[in-house]
């Protein structure tokens, strides 16, 4: 069964304090794998998309890299403004229609 | 206006009730999608819509009803909803089905 789990489900940081998310993922081949950034009351805001093994992709402090079982996302130096829940979503290889995200990281970065 | 623009913001509905969810896109995207989001719940992929066609539904109660008139506007309409259809209602964009959507600022539903 195609699945996406995210741990942890909430992480608090000092700003400054440097850690990881990660995103563990089941499917039948992937197409892609996509993390979001969904502020409270907000849709979410696309990061980034990974497509294979080895893949590395960065923006500002975040940095995603992907395996063939997991994917992180690394957060350099944290600051308040990355509060935020972090989602992590699968695409299959077999059906371009279907989606499967995991339930989230809940980021919260204190001055 | 850029990007996915979905109204209203907020909407309050009795079980009764007949309404609509509006989607506008403004990318030049020929993908739409509705998706729904529960508390503490992963976002739930509820229709996909390709060049104006319905290509996916994944088991969705009919009274949610879609409709797709072009390319750029996406409909939910709604009716005889139960309370736990309350949930943050997320519509997405994106070219062709293979690559990164977009998501526009949800409608925050609650049926009553």
């Amino acid at each position: 069964e195609d699945q996406v789990t995210q741990s942890p489900e909430a992480l608090r940081l000092q700003e400054g304090e440097s850690s990881s998310l990660n995103c563990s993922y089941t499917v039948s081949g992937l197409r892609g794998l996509f993390w979001y950034r969904q502020d409270p009351g907000k849709g979410p805001e696309f990061l980034f998309t990974l497509y294979s093994a080895g893949e590395e992709k960065e923006k500002e402090r975040l940095k995603a890299t992907l395996t063939k079982k997991e994917s992180f996302l690394h957060i350099t130096a944290p600051k308040p403004e990355d509060s935020a829940t972090y989602l992590c979503a699968v695409q299959p290889l077999y059906n371009f229609n279907k989606f499967y995200f995991g339930s989230g990281t809940k980021l919260n970065v204190k001055p | 206006e850029t990007g996915v623009t979905q109204t209203p913001r907020h909407l309050v509905m009795g079980m009764t009730n007949k309404k609509s969810l509006k989607c506008e896109q403004h990318l030049g995207h020929n993908a739409m999608y509705w998706y729904k989001q529960s508390a503490k719940k992963p976002l739930e992929l509820m229709f996909v819509y390709s060049l104006e066609e319905r290509v996916e539904n994944n088991s969705v109660p009919s009274r949610f009803s879609p409709e797709c008139p072009n390319s750029s506007h996406l409909f939910l309409h709604l009716h005889t909803l139960q309370p736990e259809d309350s949930a943050l209602y997320l519509c997405a964009s994106s070219q062709e089905r293979s690559t990164e959507a977009f998501f526009g600022q949800g409608t925050r539903l609650t049926v009553v």
